[in-house]
Order: C-alpha cells, then structure tokens, then sequence
C-alpha cells in the first residue's frame, strides 16, 4: 500500500480568511493525487485529481477559484480553500494511487475544517 | 455513467454474529471493485479488492467476491467484533482518470 499524511487534521477559521491543506505522499512519488469532501454522515464527492506540474482537473461545480490546487512536487498536493464561508465546513480527504497498484487509491486520514 | 448502491444502514449487530453488506453495481466495461472502511474522525483505508471477475479479496476477516453476473461485490464477515463498528464504503473505478465511484457508505455498530 501507499502511507499518505495530511496536515492539519484539524482547523478552524474565521470567514472570509484562507486555509491551506497539505497532503503528501511519504512512500513513493505520485503524479496523481485526488481531493475528496465529505458532509457529515454522508458518501465521498470528488473534488478534483491533482496532476504533479499541471493544472488540476476539476469535477463539475466545484469552483476552481475557491479551491486553489497545487501539486508542485511529487511528494506533495495542496488545497487551499479561499475566502472561506461556513458552508465550506467540511471533511477533505486526500488520495494517492499506489505504485504499480493499477487503480487502487490510498487515502490520507483527512482534515476537519470548520469556518466560524 | 458509473454508479454504486449498497445497502442503507445502520446495521446493528452482536459480537461474534455474522455481517452481510450488499453492494451492486452498474459500470461500462470492466471495473475493478474496493471496499473502505472509515473509522469514527479518520480517512479511508483499504479493506480489499479484486480487480476481475469471480476474483476474491479478502482481509481480516471480510470478504468479497467479484460477481459480473449479478454486478455485485457483497460483503461478508463470519464473526464480527465490536472494533469493526465502522462505516463501510463500496467503490468501483473504472472511469477515465482511474476516478473511484463510491456507494453512500454504510454504518455498522457492533454491540458486545
């Protein structure tokens, strides 16, 4: 498998500020990172893949200029969340695909934002 | 487009009784198929797979099997502990971009 680490694992901020959630990948070098959300007591949406030196691929509906994606390295996928509301109260989970492991996803322990 | 359906829960349960998830699924071509498990506050983790027909995976107890002739992948532990009180998660990849399809998870509460 594939060991994928997030920080913070917990935040909380006041509106209209940005937050900024890290998720590396410490075993091996992923090109290809993905970013979930989760509401409470609900199912995984996929927010966007997250390519090493290339622009993010965004799902439909997600804002693109809310949820800034970095992926500059091949350890290390960002998502910064911009002038954040409380509706973008949420569980992230990031996600990496294991080394010659075709399509399987390993999963970070995710981070709990919560905006005031 | 792909989808996931698995049963609703709460599933409550004795320890050592035994557990059936069901999980069905529709996909074009020829998916492979994972089951999750997500304890209270943390991420996913892989709890098994099978990437083909009539493959089995197994862990820790659980199984699945792969069965394309009913587009299913239930699964089935024979003697459950109150640690397997989790949420359990179907998914399916197949789509371009390796994307998972989750199901809407289901919830498990093993009671001692």
């Amino acid at each position: 498998g594939a060991v994928v680490s997030q920080h913070p694992s917990r935040v909380i901020c006041k509106s209209g500020t940005s937050v900024k959630i890290e998720c590396r990948s410490l075993d091996f070098q992923a090109t290809t990172m993905f970013w979930y959300r989760q509401f409470p007591k609900k199912s995984l949406m996929l927010m966007a893949t997250s390519n090493e030196g290339s622009k993010a691929t965004y799902e439909q509906g997600v804002e693109k200029d809310k949820f800034l994606i970095n992926h500059a390295s091949l350890t290390l996928s960002t998502l910064t969340v911009t002038s954040a509301h409380p509706e973008d109260s949420s569980f992230y989970i990031c996600s990496n695909m294991g080394a010659g492991e075709g399509d399987t996803q390993y999963f970070g322990p995710g981070t709990r934002l919560t905006v005031l | 487009g792909n989808s996931v359906t698995q049963m609703e829960g709460p599933v409550t349960l004795s320890e050592e009784a035994f557990l059936t998830i069901n999980c069905t699924y529709t996909a074009t071509g020829y998916p492979s198929l994972f089951w999750y498990v997500q304890y209270p506050g943390e991420g996913l983790q892989l709890l098994l797979k099978a990437t083909k027909a009539d493959d089995k995976g197994s862990n820790k107890g659980f199984e699945a099997t792969y069965r394309k002739e009913t587009t299913s992948f239930h699964l089935e532990k024979g003697s459950v502990q109150v640690s397997d009180s989790a949420v359990y998660f179907c998914a399916l990849s197949g789509a371009a971009g390796n994307k998972l399809t989750f199901g809407g998870g289901t919830r498990v509460l093993v009671k001692p």
